[in-house]
């Protein structure tokens, strides 16, 4: 069945560091990639997505590429900020298998001032 | 601006009293789903609405019950809570199935006592 793997954290990065989450994916057909963000007691919200091989998604200075040859979709920002602090999730959905959005399981990043 | 609404905030009941969670949405959106997040995990899909079509995930107790009365309203239903129930639960939607941004609600705290 279709799964998402990401690296454990938590992940500690001073103000201004670069940064990448990896995430590799397994799936049956093509799936889109997604990365959410839940900032503390929130919801999950939408961060950036990718529907197709190659594609880049980009949203608030975060990117991620999707590597159909990799089977991954690493996060990545050039320049982290304290307000970036938060857990990550990567996810995968696929058109005809019941809807259901996968997600790995979180990594927590906190960066210091 | 709030599109999928989630209440309360935070909710207290007793072991084995019956609990209802609710959710509503703006947005028109024909799917509407309930996940559970327990601390530093991944958001577990218990089930989903597919207009009025419900699916229920193979693993999701018989205790989790679900609602939804009109396209804007969802409910949770937790027939005899455990302790074990204790966790953060997340309402999203999305327009329609299969490789769909997901919108999240701020999700429900549930502590059981």
């Amino acid at each position: 069945g279709n799964s998402v793997t990401q690296m454990e954290g938590p992940v500690t990065l001073s103000e201004e560091a670069f940064l990448t989450i990896n995430c590799t994916y397994t799936a049956t057909g093509y799936p889109s990639l997604f990365w959410y963000v839940q900032y503390p007691g929130e919801g999950l919200q939408l961060l950036l997505k990718a529907t197709k091989a190659d594609d880049k998604g980009s949203n608030k200075g975060f990117e991620a590429t999707y590597r159909k040859e990799t089977t991954s979709f690493h996060l990545e920002k050039g320049s982290v900020q304290v307000s970036d602090s938060a857990v990550y999730f990567c996810a995968l959905s696929e058109r005809g298998n019941n809807n259901d959005m996968r997600f790995g399981a979180g990594t927590r990043l906190t960066v210091k001032p | 601006d709030a599109m999928v609404i989630q209440n309360p905030r935070y909710q207290v009941t007793q072991f084995g009293k019956p609990v209802t969670l609710s959710c509503s949405q703006t947005l028109n959106h024909n799917v509407m789903y309930w996940y559970q997040q327990k601390s530093s995990q991944a958001p577990k899909l218990l089930f989903h609405y597919y207009d009025k079509d419900f699916n229920n995930e193979a693993d999701t107790p018989d205790n989790f019950q679900s609602r939804r009365p009109n396209t804007s309203f969802c409910f949770l239903d937790i027939r005899s809570p455990g302790l074990g129930d204790a966790a953060m639960y997340l309402c999203a939607t999305s327009r329609d199935k299969g490789r769909e941004k997901l919108f999240f609600g701020s999700g429900t705290q549930l502590s059981v006592l």
